[in-house]
């Protein structure tokens, strides 16, 4: 079963606007992972949230992890229309200590321009 | 930079029939991992090789082999296909070292099962 739930399953925004999403999972987890995916292509790895992390930021993405509510949120800012993909969270099970993903649906982003 | 390389891109196959999904990754990384993308679904693990000579099953290994034949290749074998088995099929690499590193994919194989 997966482990990670996306929300919303589709976004659509204007270029220059912030786009946020969010994410839930089951388990304890010891990080948390994003990634995007655009049409016809494989995923790409956006960034690493540890489990002893609160917030993470990489240029125009900001991510924040609340391990008692078991979510996590990621925010592009200024968005661009070259931001339109389908972004995924993905996380591990700390039980299981392999260094196997859960990925959820994701949400899919577009970006007018 | 090639990273993951995925052949072939695309295929079409009959019910019965087998065929190898083909992966190599230039990066010297230690895991590689095959997955399957089905509308709606997400990405689901099918197997995985922690190391060279080491391969283990995921959440949805039924109707697939695997053979991690060396340590940049990690080959996905299906031996009677079933249309069930249409999907996106995606392999990726990460380093071994430390938990959860980052995955790098291909670009995927599209399988289509008639």
């Amino acid at each position: 079963s997966q482990q990670g739930e996306e929300d919303p399953q589709a976004l659509s925004i204007q270029e220059g606007e912030n786009a946020t999403m969010n994410c839930s999972y089951k388990t304890s987890i010891n990080n948390l992972q994003w990634y995007r995916q655009n049409s016809g292509r494989g995923l790409v790895h956006l960034i690493l949230i540890r489990s002893n992390e609160r917030e993470k930021h990489s240029g125009r993405l900001r991510v924040t992890l609340d391990t008692s509510k078991k979510s996590s949120s990621l925010l592009i800012t200024a968005s661009r229309a070259a931001d339109t993909a389908s972004y995924f969270c993905a996380t591990d099970d700390r039980q299981t200590g392999a260094n196997n993903l859960f990925f959820g649906t994701g949400t899919r982003l577009t970006v007018i321009p | 930079n090639a990273g993951v390389t995925q052949t072939p891109k695309f295929q079409v196959l009959k019910t019965g029939q087998s065929m190898t999904l083909q992966c190599a990754q230039d990066m010297n990384h230690n895991s590689m991992y095959w997955y399957r993308q089905d509308p709606g679904m997400g990405l689901r693990l099918i197997y995985y090789s922690a190391s060279e000579g080491t391969t283990d099953k995921g959440e949805v290994p039924n109707g697939y082999n695997v053979s991690r034949l060396n340590k940049r290749e990690f080959s996905l074998r299906l031996e009677s296909a079933a249309p069930s088995q249409t999907s996106v099929y995606f392999c990726a690499s990460s380093e071994a070292k430390g938990r959860n590193q980052p995955q790098h994919f291909g670009d995927g194989t599209r399988l289509s099962i008639l």
